[in-house]
């Protein structure tokens, strides 16, 4: 167990729907990122929050987008949902979001988009 | 974009036999490698993180060596178990920032 916790496991949803998922990093971690695995590729980075603070981007859509809350805690939010958005989506964090510090992952949310 | 390259894609190896395998990455603008091991069904489980040309991490069975001139590392698995089945990963910062791009990683099955 990593520490990470993410929420919902599951979700299964229609095509045009907004999703929104939920990680909370280990106790003591200021950094959050957000990564999508789909069947046909390896981990992708979105996105990643220090403190509250956007950090760095990846490709993520204009469709999504995330944010990260006071008590640390971010939210992935999925708009338009397209079949193509069917993936895992796994958040990790590390204590202070440098290069060179371990990110620990959470369990991930499997989103199929029906 | 910052190409990192993994290799073998995958291996079968013999219950109690040691193995290695590659990341390599351009040595320009190094700044950290990382090193996961992702198992079926779980979540990738950091093993090392290296920044130092010649840096030698051990875990266990399981060591990792570091060559930034020429731009690879090596992760041996001495004496194999079934437990260690897995897909190891590795990633790099780009461009030093702490976005990482993953490897396509090395699926690791071993025989009992």
């Amino acid at each position: 167990d990593s520490g990470v916790t993410q929420t919902p496991k599951h979700l299964i949803t229609a095509t045009g729907q907004r999703v929104t998922l939920r990680c909370s990093p280990r106790s003591g971690d200021l950094s959050v990122y957000w990564y999508q695995q789909s069947l046909d590729q390896g981990l992708q980075f979105l996105i990643q929050y220090y403190n509250g603070e956007e950090r760095a981007k990846g490709n993520i859509l204009e469709r999504f987008s995330a944010q990260q809350f006071p008590d640390l805690h971010s939210e992935l939010n999925l708009s338009s949902l397209e079949l193509g958005d069917s993936a895992l989506y796994f958040c990790a964090s590390s204590v202070a979001g440098q290069s060179y510090n371990e990110q620990f992952f959470g369990p991930g949310t499997r989103l199929t988009v029906l | 974009i910052l190409n990192v390259e993994q290799s073998p894609q995958s291996l079968h190896v013999q219950e109690g036999d040691s193995t290695n395998f590659t990341c390599s990455f351009p040595s320009s603008n190094f700044y950290a490698l990382h090193w996961y091991r992702w198992e079926t069904a779980k979540s990738p489980e950091a093993l090392f993180v290296m920044t130092l040309n010649g840096d030698e991490k051990k875990k266990g069975r399981i060591s990792a060596t570091l060559n930034t001139k020429e731009g690879y590392s090596y992760l041996y698995i001495k004496g194999s178990q079934p437990e260690d089945s897995a897909t190891y990963l590795c990633a790099l910062p780009f461009f030093g920032n702490e976005k990482l791009t993953f490897g396509t990683g090395t699926r690791l099955t071993i025989i009992p």
